[in-house]
Protein backbone atom coordinates (compact mmCIF):
# COMPACT_ATOMS: atom_id res chain seq x y z
CA UNK A 1 0.00 0.00 0.00
CA UNK A 2 1.56 3.51 -0.71
CA UNK A 3 1.84 5.71 1.99
CA UNK A 4 2.73 9.74 2.28
CA UNK A 5 2.91 11.02 5.58
CA UNK A 6 2.56 14.71 6.72
CA UNK A 7 3.44 16.20 9.21
CA UNK A 8 2.62 18.12 11.33
CA UNK A 9 -1.06 17.34 11.46
CA UNK A 10 -2.01 20.88 13.00
CA UNK A 11 0.01 23.97 13.17
CA UNK A 12 -0.98 27.17 14.43
CA UNK A 13 1.66 30.22 13.84
CA UNK A 14 1.28 34.22 13.87
CA UNK A 15 1.42 36.48 11.06
CA UNK A 16 5.13 36.66 10.03
CA UNK A 17 5.62 33.69 11.90
CA UNK A 18 8.37 30.84 9.89
CA UNK A 19 6.54 27.32 9.17
CA UNK A 20 7.60 24.18 7.34
CA UNK A 21 5.28 21.50 6.45
CA UNK A 22 6.70 17.82 5.37
CA UNK A 23 6.38 14.90 3.46
CA UNK A 24 7.30 11.57 3.23
CA UNK A 25 6.52 8.96 0.50
CA UNK A 26 7.69 5.13 0.82
CA UNK A 27 6.06 4.64 -2.52
CA UNK A 28 9.35 5.15 -4.56
CA UNK A 29 7.42 7.73 -6.22
CA UNK A 30 9.25 10.23 -8.74
CA UNK A 31 6.62 12.78 -8.71
CA UNK A 32 6.01 14.65 -5.35
CA UNK A 33 3.05 17.25 -4.82
CA UNK A 34 2.10 20.26 -2.31
CA UNK A 35 -1.52 21.30 -2.56
CA UNK A 36 -4.28 23.10 -0.56
CA UNK A 37 -7.87 23.04 -0.02
CA UNK A 38 -9.95 25.97 0.46
CA UNK A 39 -13.43 25.83 0.80
CA UNK A 40 -15.12 27.28 -2.72
CA UNK A 41 -11.74 26.27 -4.88
CA UNK A 42 -11.91 22.90 -4.20
CA UNK A 43 -7.52 21.40 -4.50
CA UNK A 44 -5.18 23.97 -6.39
CA UNK A 45 -1.47 23.12 -6.55
CA UNK A 46 0.90 25.29 -5.19
CA UNK A 47 4.64 23.46 -6.35
CA UNK A 48 5.52 19.79 -7.26
CA UNK A 49 8.95 17.83 -8.19
CA UNK A 50 10.12 15.12 -10.25
CA UNK A 51 12.55 14.67 -8.14
CA UNK A 52 15.25 15.23 -6.03
CA UNK A 53 16.61 18.60 -6.31
CA UNK A 54 13.77 19.74 -8.98
CA UNK A 55 10.88 22.29 -8.31
CA UNK A 56 8.06 23.12 -10.09
CA UNK A 57 5.69 26.08 -9.50
CA UNK A 58 2.13 25.33 -9.68
CA UNK A 59 -0.63 27.50 -9.65
CA UNK A 60 -1.14 29.24 -6.55
CA UNK A 61 2.89 29.82 -5.40
CA UNK A 62 3.12 32.99 -3.99
CA UNK A 63 4.32 33.38 -0.64
CA UNK A 64 5.26 29.65 -1.00
CA UNK A 65 8.96 27.79 -1.41
CA UNK A 66 8.95 24.38 -1.49
CA UNK A 67 12.39 21.74 -1.11
CA UNK A 68 12.94 18.02 -2.54
CA UNK A 69 15.72 16.85 -0.13
CA UNK A 70 15.54 13.52 -1.29
CA UNK A 71 13.24 11.28 -3.58
CA UNK A 72 11.64 10.35 -0.13
CA UNK A 73 11.32 14.40 1.51
CA UNK A 74 8.93 16.91 0.18
CA UNK A 75 9.11 20.08 2.03
CA UNK A 76 6.38 23.18 1.92
CA UNK A 77 8.05 26.21 3.08
CA UNK A 78 6.28 29.76 4.46
CA UNK A 79 8.94 32.19 5.35
CA UNK A 80 6.74 35.17 6.33
CA UNK A 81 3.01 33.57 6.75
CA UNK A 82 0.09 35.71 6.66
CA UNK A 83 -3.64 34.61 7.50
CA UNK A 84 -4.73 34.03 3.79
CA UNK A 85 -2.49 30.78 4.09
CA UNK A 86 -4.95 29.39 6.61
CA UNK A 87 -5.66 26.34 4.77
CA UNK A 88 -5.57 22.33 4.60
CA UNK A 89 -2.43 21.35 3.02
CA UNK A 90 -1.82 18.30 1.44
CA UNK A 91 1.13 16.55 0.07
CA UNK A 92 0.55 13.69 -2.82
CA UNK A 93 2.93 11.73 -4.77
CA UNK A 94 2.80 9.74 -7.88
CA UNK A 95 5.45 7.39 -10.05
CA UNK A 96 4.85 9.66 -13.06
CA UNK A 97 3.38 12.57 -14.02
CA UNK A 98 -0.03 12.90 -12.83
CA UNK A 99 -1.40 13.35 -16.35
CA UNK A 100 -0.60 10.37 -17.36
CA UNK A 101 -3.24 8.02 -15.75
CA UNK A 102 -1.41 7.16 -12.60
CA UNK A 103 -3.10 7.69 -9.09
CA UNK A 104 -2.37 10.63 -7.37
CA UNK A 105 -1.42 9.33 -3.76
CA UNK A 106 -2.44 11.42 -0.73
CA UNK A 107 -0.94 12.30 2.93
CA UNK A 108 -3.47 12.86 5.53
CA UNK A 109 -3.45 16.50 5.50
CA UNK A 110 -1.83 19.53 7.74
CA UNK A 111 -3.94 21.85 9.04
CA UNK A 112 -2.61 25.05 9.25
CA UNK A 113 -3.78 28.25 10.90
CA UNK A 114 -2.61 32.00 10.60
CA UNK A 115 -3.47 34.11 13.44
CA UNK B 1 -6.24 26.67 -19.33
CA UNK B 2 -8.98 24.28 -18.47
CA UNK B 3 -11.56 24.91 -16.50
CA UNK B 4 -13.66 21.96 -14.49
CA UNK B 5 -16.80 23.02 -12.86
CA UNK B 6 -18.14 20.92 -10.63
CA UNK B 7 -21.76 20.28 -9.45
CA UNK B 8 -23.83 20.15 -7.18
CA UNK B 9 -21.46 21.41 -3.84
CA UNK B 10 -23.59 19.76 -1.57
CA UNK B 11 -25.99 16.63 -2.03
CA UNK B 12 -28.33 15.03 1.10
CA UNK B 13 -29.58 11.40 0.04
CA UNK B 14 -31.52 8.86 1.76
CA UNK B 15 -29.78 5.68 2.12
CA UNK B 16 -30.76 3.08 -0.97
CA UNK B 17 -31.37 6.48 -2.61
CA UNK B 18 -29.22 7.17 -5.63
CA UNK B 19 -27.00 10.10 -6.20
CA UNK B 20 -25.09 12.08 -9.19
CA UNK B 21 -22.38 13.86 -9.29
CA UNK B 22 -21.83 15.93 -12.54
CA UNK B 23 -18.61 17.56 -14.19
CA UNK B 24 -18.04 19.58 -16.98
CA UNK B 25 -14.86 20.62 -18.43
CA UNK B 26 -13.97 22.69 -20.94
CA UNK B 27 -10.59 21.28 -22.60
CA UNK B 28 -11.80 19.00 -25.82
CA UNK B 29 -8.25 17.65 -25.62
CA UNK B 30 -8.31 16.41 -22.08
CA UNK B 31 -7.44 13.00 -22.10
CA UNK B 32 -7.60 11.72 -18.64
CA UNK B 33 -10.34 11.53 -16.06
CA UNK B 34 -10.61 10.75 -12.33
CA UNK B 35 -12.59 10.42 -9.35
CA UNK B 36 -11.53 10.86 -5.56
CA UNK B 37 -13.01 10.26 -2.56
CA UNK B 38 -12.34 12.25 0.84
CA UNK B 39 -13.67 10.76 4.24
CA UNK B 40 -13.40 13.07 7.37
CA UNK B 41 -9.90 13.91 8.35
CA UNK B 42 -8.29 11.92 5.66
CA UNK B 43 -6.74 12.16 2.03
CA UNK B 44 -7.98 11.66 -1.24
CA UNK B 45 -8.78 8.33 -2.12
CA UNK B 46 -8.95 7.43 -6.26
CA UNK B 47 -12.05 5.72 -6.75
CA UNK B 48 -11.80 5.19 -10.50
CA UNK B 49 -9.83 6.57 -13.57
CA UNK B 50 -11.22 6.93 -16.84
CA UNK B 51 -9.90 7.42 -20.13
CA UNK B 52 -10.29 9.69 -23.34
CA UNK B 53 -13.33 7.55 -24.62
CA UNK B 54 -16.99 7.76 -23.94
CA UNK B 55 -17.45 4.60 -21.79
CA UNK B 56 -19.41 3.48 -18.84
CA UNK B 57 -17.16 2.23 -16.04
CA UNK B 58 -18.73 0.86 -13.08
CA UNK B 59 -17.12 0.18 -9.56
CA UNK B 60 -18.53 -1.20 -6.44
CA UNK B 61 -21.84 0.44 -6.04
CA UNK B 62 -21.36 3.31 -8.51
CA UNK B 63 -21.12 4.14 -12.39
CA UNK B 64 -18.72 6.42 -14.06
CA UNK B 65 -20.07 7.40 -17.09
CA UNK B 66 -17.59 10.11 -19.07
CA UNK B 67 -19.16 12.07 -22.30
CA UNK B 68 -16.70 13.43 -24.01
CA UNK B 69 -19.16 15.23 -27.01
CA UNK B 70 -20.30 17.05 -24.25
CA UNK B 71 -17.27 17.45 -22.31
CA UNK B 72 -18.95 16.03 -19.28
CA UNK B 73 -18.00 13.47 -16.68
CA UNK B 74 -20.85 11.96 -14.01
CA UNK B 75 -20.56 9.85 -10.96
CA UNK B 76 -23.64 7.93 -10.10
CA UNK B 77 -23.70 5.97 -6.61
CA UNK B 78 -26.89 3.21 -7.14
CA UNK B 79 -27.81 2.93 -4.10
CA UNK B 80 -25.82 5.21 -1.37
CA UNK B 81 -25.06 3.87 2.35
CA UNK B 82 -24.14 6.17 4.96
CA UNK B 83 -20.27 4.88 4.36
CA UNK B 84 -20.47 6.69 1.41
CA UNK B 85 -21.29 10.09 2.89
CA UNK B 86 -18.16 12.02 2.12
CA UNK B 87 -16.44 14.86 -0.07
CA UNK B 88 -16.19 13.80 -3.78
CA UNK B 89 -13.73 15.60 -6.35
CA UNK B 90 -13.61 14.70 -9.92
CA UNK B 91 -10.17 15.93 -11.62
CA UNK B 92 -9.46 15.92 -15.22
CA UNK B 93 -5.98 15.87 -16.70
CA UNK B 94 -4.84 19.29 -19.34
CA UNK B 95 -3.79 17.98 -22.41
CA UNK B 96 -1.54 20.28 -23.69
CA UNK B 97 0.46 20.81 -20.19
CA UNK B 98 1.85 17.49 -18.68
CA UNK B 99 1.82 17.01 -14.84
CA UNK B 100 -0.79 18.70 -14.06
CA UNK B 101 -4.47 18.02 -12.96
CA UNK B 102 -7.48 20.11 -12.46
CA UNK B 103 -9.60 19.30 -9.97
CA UNK B 104 -13.53 20.29 -9.29
CA UNK B 105 -14.11 22.25 -6.19
CA UNK B 106 -16.00 19.26 -4.49
CA UNK B 107 -19.62 17.95 -3.33
CA UNK B 108 -20.20 17.00 0.22
CA UNK B 109 -22.17 14.26 -0.07
CA UNK B 110 -24.51 13.48 3.16
CA UNK B 111 -26.03 9.96 3.20
CA UNK B 112 -28.77 9.72 5.78
CA UNK B 113 -29.96 6.57 7.31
Amino acid sequence: EAAVTQSPRNKVTVTGGNVTLSCRQTNSHNYMYWYRQDTGHGLRLIHYSYGAGNLQIGDVPDGYKATRTTQEDFFLLLELASPSQTSLYFCASSDTGASSAETLYFGSGTRLTVL
Amino acid sequence: GEQVEQRPPHLSVREGDSAVIICTYTDPNSYYFFWYKQEPGAGLQLLMKVFSSTEINEGQGFTVLLNKKDKQLSLNLTAAHPGDSAVYFCAVSEGTNAYKVIFGKGTHLHVLP
